[in-house]
């Protein structure tokens, strides 16, 4: 049972566009929700996170959008750039503990 | 300050055979976990520790066993490898519930099992 689900699989951008990446979760008890860019061959790696309450979160070009009654949250980039290139994967904490729940990733590519 | 460190990076394994699969961490990170990366289908928890000698079963823990003997260590052992277990896999840590900054993710070892 996929409790975080991802979409789109994969995205294309040109370079300075606006990349948008959703995620929907079921688990009301998830108090906390980050975002997680892996490049190839590597390990992902924490981009950005947010609390359910706590509506947008950005840093630098990064922003969080969350909406708690949708149970919803999105990763928006902006001027993307073919750096960005990566897969990006949402998760889910629970409050009871330290498991992550994660999505099944989004694979974005930024043409230049 | 190394971070967390999987060993080894690649390996091919018979069908049957078994391995052990090293992780270790400097952080003196309480939580550390073993997840498996599949095409399609996201990072699936495989086994978890909050501590040493406390560990449980993740989503998909069969085929697999761990120990948690010392805070850095966490190996994830494959009893008998199967076709089904070939996978990148990979060991995260973190500090405990309550506190910011997320997992720590070693760099991955990629498993072929023939």
């Amino acid at each position: 049972q996929q409790q975080v689900k991802q979409s789109p699989q994969s995205l294309i951008v040109q370079k300075g566009g606006i990349s948008i990446i959703n995620c929907a979760y079921e688990n009301t008890a998830f108090d906390y929700f980050p975002w997680y860019q892996q490049f190839p061959g590597k390990g992902p790696a924490l981009l950005i996170a947010i609390r359910p309450d706590v509506s947008e979160k950005k840093e630098g070009r990064f922003t969080i959008s969350f909406n708690k009654s949708a149970k919803q949250f999105s990763l928006h980039i902006m001027d993307s750039q073919p750096g960005d290139s990566a897969t990006y994967f949402c998760a889910a904490r629970s409050a009871s503990g330290s498991r992550l729940t994660f999505g099944e990733g989004t694979q974005l590519t930024v043409n230049p | 300050n190394a971070g967390v460190t999987q060993t080894p990076k690649f390996q091919v394994l018979k069908t049957g055979q078994s391995m052990t699969l090293q992780c270790a961490q400097d952080m003196n990170h309480e939580y550390m976990s073993w997840y498996r990366q599949d095409p399609g289908m996201g990072l699936r928890l495989i086994h978890y520790s909050v501590g040493a000698g406390i560990t449980d079963q993740g989503e998909v823990p069969n085929g697999y066993n761990v120990s948690r003997s010392t805070t850095e260590d966490f190996p994830l052992r494959l009893l008998s490898a199967a076709p089904s277990q070939t996978s990148v896999y990979f060991c995260a840590s973190s500090l405990m519930t309550g506190l910011e900054g997320g997992y720590t993710f070693g760099s991955g070892t990629r498993l072929t099992v023939v």
